[in-house]
């Protein structure tokens, strides 16, 4: 079993649609998560950040963490075609992140 | 800052081939990491270092693959010989304030 598991995708929603994106996870230890967007041959970027459980918003996004299922999601609020990306769900480890495959989104106008 | 600084942007090479990817980091940032990405395997962490010391290489495919970083602002990442199943785009991030900044890649394919 993978210590991070993501649905790979693709998910396609139409502009103005909320996206729920979502990893799992097996570590416990887990306290640090974020998410990255990475655009097609761009490299990943950080987009949001949390830490331990609970919720974060940041205008149309908000990144949420339940510990106890060791479950956390990104939702997005008003889809854009600009938000077509892929997304990868990041958890810190000792001193590494462990990343999720990502899961390609695609926003139709 | 200009960000992380990859280079080749893309490198096409033939099977047992000698290639060489290079990293610059964001100055002052202490870590650097090099990934694979591919669809199969996704984002996968080869080697990173701390203060220029190689941490943990436990990604490292094979001894096909080395890595240095001889001082704070370079590194590279070695392949030799090259082999197909090597192709893939290649990662250098550093981290600073907690934060790894990824640069753009290297899209490498051998033939």
């Amino acid at each position: 079993q993978k210590e991070v598991e993501q649905d790979p995708g693709p998910l396609s929603v139409p502009e103005g649609a909320i996206v729920s994106l979502n990893c799992t996870y097996s570590n416990s230890a887990f306290q640090y998560f974020m998410w990255y967007r990475q655009y097609s041959r761009k490299g990943p970027e950080l987009l949001m950040y949390t830490y331990s459980s609970g919720n974060k918003e940041d205008g149309r996004f908000t990144a949420q963490v339940d510990k106890s299922s060791k479950y956390i999601s990104l939702f997005i609020r008003d889809s854009q075609p600009s938000d077509s990306a892929t997304y990868l769900c990041a958890m810190h480890g000792t001193d590494k992140l462990i990343f999720g495959t990502g899961t390609r989104l695609q926003v139709f106008p | 800052d200009a960000g992380v600084i990859q280079s080749p942007r893309h490198e096409v090479t033939e099977m047992g081939q000698e290639v060489t990817l290079r990293c610059k980091p964001i100055s002052g940032h202490n870590s650097l990491f090099w990934y694979r990405q591919t669809m199969m395997r996704g984002l996968e962490l080869l080697i990173y270092f701390n203060n220029n010391v190689p941490i943990d290489d436990s990604g490292m495919p094979e001894d096909r693959f080395s890595a240095k970083m001889p001082n704070a602002s370079f590194s590279t990442l070695k392949i030799q010989p090259s082999e197909p199943r090597d192709s893939a785009v290649y990662f250098c991030a550093s981290r600073g304030g907690g934060i790894q900044y990824f640069g753009p890649g290297t899209r490498l394919l051998v033939l």
